[in-house]
């Protein structure tokens, strides 16, 4: 049973939009930045947004990230089959001291 | 470009300790947090711990009491020793630096160690 509560999984058709929610609380959403990750089959994480709503260089503006209260939504418009994967939110909590992921939600472009 | 690999065996014997060592490349290990993460086969990411360059660190704590992260600065490198290993223990584990301590980015690609006699 993870902390933070992620659907495990999510599909919708290509060029399509999804949402995938992350759910959490006051110790450690509420309170803390979120990221999220990809990670493709076979592959290791990679980071799709930081800071709630932060896109690294290189990520497309498809993705998008956002905060409220104790919940995080990261949002994929324009989907592709490529965009198939497990996506991961995390962030830090302070009532276990320790940085907690989601369960991971996958992605199936039908 | 900062990239990172993971080194070490790939099968562990029950009650022995693992130990694994993350290679850090195109960038100074220094005034960064690095991190290692594990995922069991087919399961979801737990994070086991991070490290300053400093030497200060932070585990899991549902892991401390076997956990031990260490850094080498000479050698741009950091290293994790888990005790007492169970099948359990068995996963995929990635190093990877840890920025704020807010997120995670760049992982290294990952290395499968196996737990069994």
């Amino acid at each position: 049973q993870s902390v933070l509560t992620q659907p495990p999984s999510v599909s919708a058709a290509p060029g399509q939009k999804v949402t995938i929610s992350c759910s959490g609380s006051s110790s450690n959403i509420g309170n803390s930045y979120v990221s999220w990750y990809q990670q493709l089959p076979g592959t290791a994480p990679k980071l799709l947004i930081y800071e709630n709503v932060m896109r690294p260089s290189g990520i497309p503006d498809r993705f998008s990230g956002s905060k409220s209260g104790t919940s995080a939504t990261l949002g994929i418009t324009g989907l592709q089959t490529g965009d198939e994967a497990d996506y991961y939110c995390g962030t830090w909590d302070n009532s276990l001291s320790a940085w907690v992921f989601g369960g991971g939600t996958k992605l199936t472009v039908l | 470009q900062v990239q990172l690999q993971e080194s070490g065996p790939g099968l562990v014997k029950p009650s022995e300790t693992l130990s694994l060592t993350c290679s850090v490349s195109g960038g100074s290990i220094s005034s960064k947090y690095w991190s290692w993460i594990r995922q069991p086969p087919g399961k979801g990411l737990e994070w086991i711990g991070y490290i300053y360059y400093s030497g200060t660190t932070k585990y899991n704590p549902s892991l401390k009491s076997r956990v031990s992260i260490s850094v080498d600065t000479s050698n741009n490198q950091f290293s994790l020793k888990l005790t007492s290993v169970t099948a359990a223990d068995t996963a995929v584990y990635y190093c990877a630096r840890l920025v704020g301590p807010d997120w995670f980015g760049p992982w290294g690609q990952g290395t499968l160690v196996t737990v069994s006699s």
